[in-house]
């Protein structure tokens, strides 16, 4: 099975810098997801990582450990619409054929404060 | 270019009643759907995915049924709703190599 931990909420300044982190224990592993997820709204993709070191995105970046079952999500320059929940998820190893399966975190709550 | 439709946007059923909530893929064929359901703060679990016409996997066992009739195709129904079934339900399509992408969701309230 899959367990996925990542913060509740984090608070943080417009302008600043935020980490996000998320650790988890599987079973298998084919690669790791970050969502952005605006309240009432589905979730959209913004990072995967699959092999250890970083990956940048412009003002997001998101690093992989798969020894030490890690990851982190960064968001720099925060701006207001960065408020949102980011749901870390784990592509499985294990499911059969094509469809890998995404287990969820149950997301953490960013505020961006003024 | 590829899109998902999901319908209807927000649902209010009283319990007992049936449900059909329709998932439609363009600009891909063969994906691999999946049916996720989101309780209020709660993250994303998963409740059926299906790999082609008429296969369909379950995750857990609950009050709720998929079936796939068509290849970009994917209903979620459920034949007498309970409380517990209240959420935000999301479909989600893929292809091999690539992540998920989602429909905009259904807010079902069961009342």
């Amino acid at each position: 099975g899959q367990n996925i931990d990542q913060p509740t909420e984090m608070t943080a300044t417009e302008g600043a810098i935020v980490q996000i982190n998320c650790t988890y224990q599987t079973s298998g592993f084919n690669g790791l997801f970050w969502y952005q997820q605006h309240a009432g709204e589905a979730p959209t993709f913004l990072s995967y990582n699959v092999l250890d070191g970083l990956e940048e995105k412009g003002r997001f970046s998101s690093f992989l450990s798969r020894s030490k079952g890690y990851s982190y999500l960064l968001l720099k320059e925060l701006q207001m619409k960065d408020s949102a929940s980011y749901l870390c998820a784990v592509r499985d190893g294990l499911s059969s054929g094509s469809a890998r399966q995404l287990t969820f975190g149950s997301g953490t709550q960013l505020t961006v404060l003024p | 270019s590829q899109t998902i439709h999901q319908w209807p946007a927000t649902l209010v059923q009283p319990v007992g009643s049936p449900l059909s909530l329709e998932c439609t893929v363009e600009g891909t064929s063969n994906p691999n759907l999946y049916w996720y359901r989101q309780a209020a703060g709660r993250g994303l679990q998963l409740l059926f995915y299906s790999v082609g016409i008429g296969q369909i996997s379950s995750e857990v066992p609950q009050n709720l049924s998929a079936s796939r009739p068509q290849d970009r195709q994917f209903i979620l129904s459920s034949k007498k709703l309970l409380l517990s079934d209240s959420g935000f339900y999301l479909c989600a399509w893929s292809v091999i190599g690539n992540g998920y992408t989602f429909g905009s969701g259904t807010r079902l309230t069961v009342v």
